[in-house]
């Protein structure tokens, strides 16, 4: 089975560009969730994607993100324009349930490197 | 207010030593869940173990060990005869289900620590 696969894997852009990274989640997966982790920081939740529904967008910091899901499959993530402080690796999740069901754990992508200068 | 803290940065030790990654959480709910991520090289996340706040009782997988102590909030996670390939950072992180004291808002995002990077050498 595929895992979460993440494109592109590095992205590097100058300030004031638009970038948009794209995550697949493991077929079946109703659940998909981004997060960021900035340098040396913790990684911080985006939002979460039940199919085609933003289930909750509390962690985006701004409306130069923004996130679609369409027809429920994969997911693609907008920074426009880009600032530098966007800088960081981008990581796609995605789930098949939620807690307390099974199988609710949620699989990671191997993440995208922005690098914005 | 929730909080995921691992207080250390870097651990290095030698091949065949035992290591203990800290994890301590703070959270509102009477329901929560706990994971271990793994960060090798590579940079993927690889899930590790989940934990219900309900379930209390310790597990071992093979030369991984975690203890979960709901009175010091604390879920710490024990390599025993550490290897090389046990190279990389890892993550602990805490999703909150909802309780008594709000319903649940449907969503399992995770909240991390920043991480402890463990290095071991041969």
């Amino acid at each position: 089975e595929a895992g979460v696969t993440q494109f592109p894997s590095h992205s590097v852009i100058e300030k004031g560009q638009t970038v948009t990274l794209r995550c697949d989640p493991i077929s079946g997966h109703d659940n998909l969730y981004w997060y960021r982790r900035v340098m040396g920081k913790e990684i911080k939740f985006l939002l979460h994607f039940v199919k085609e529904s933003k289930q909750d967008e509390s962690g985006m910091p701004n409306n130069r993100f923004l996130a679609e899901r369409t027809g429920g499959t994969y997911s693609t993530l907008k920074v426009q324009p880009a600032e530098l402080e966007d800088s960081g690796v981008y990581f796609c999740a995605s789930s098949q349930e939620l807690a307390p069901k099974r199988n609710y754990e949620q699989y990671f992508g191997p993440g995208t490197r922005l690098t914005v200068t | 207010a929730q909080k995921v803290t691992q207080a250390q940065t870097e651990i290095s030790v030698v091949e065949k030593e035992d290591v203990t990654l800290d994890c301590v959480y703070e959270t509102r709910d009477t329901t929560y869940y706990l994971f271990w991520y793994k960060q090798p090289p590579s940079g993927e996340l690889v899930f590790l173990i989940r934990r219900n706040s309900f379930d209390e009782q310790n597990e071992i997988s093979g030369r991984y060990s975690w203890n979960f102590q709901k009175s010091t909030s604390s879920f710490n996670f024990t390599i025993t005869a550490s290897q090389v390939v046990d190279s990389a950072v890892y993550f602990c992180a805490l999703s909150e289900a909802g309780g008594f004291t709000r319903p649940r808002d449907n969503t399992d995002k995770l909240i991390f620590g920043t991480g402890t990077r463990l290095q071991v050498f041969p």
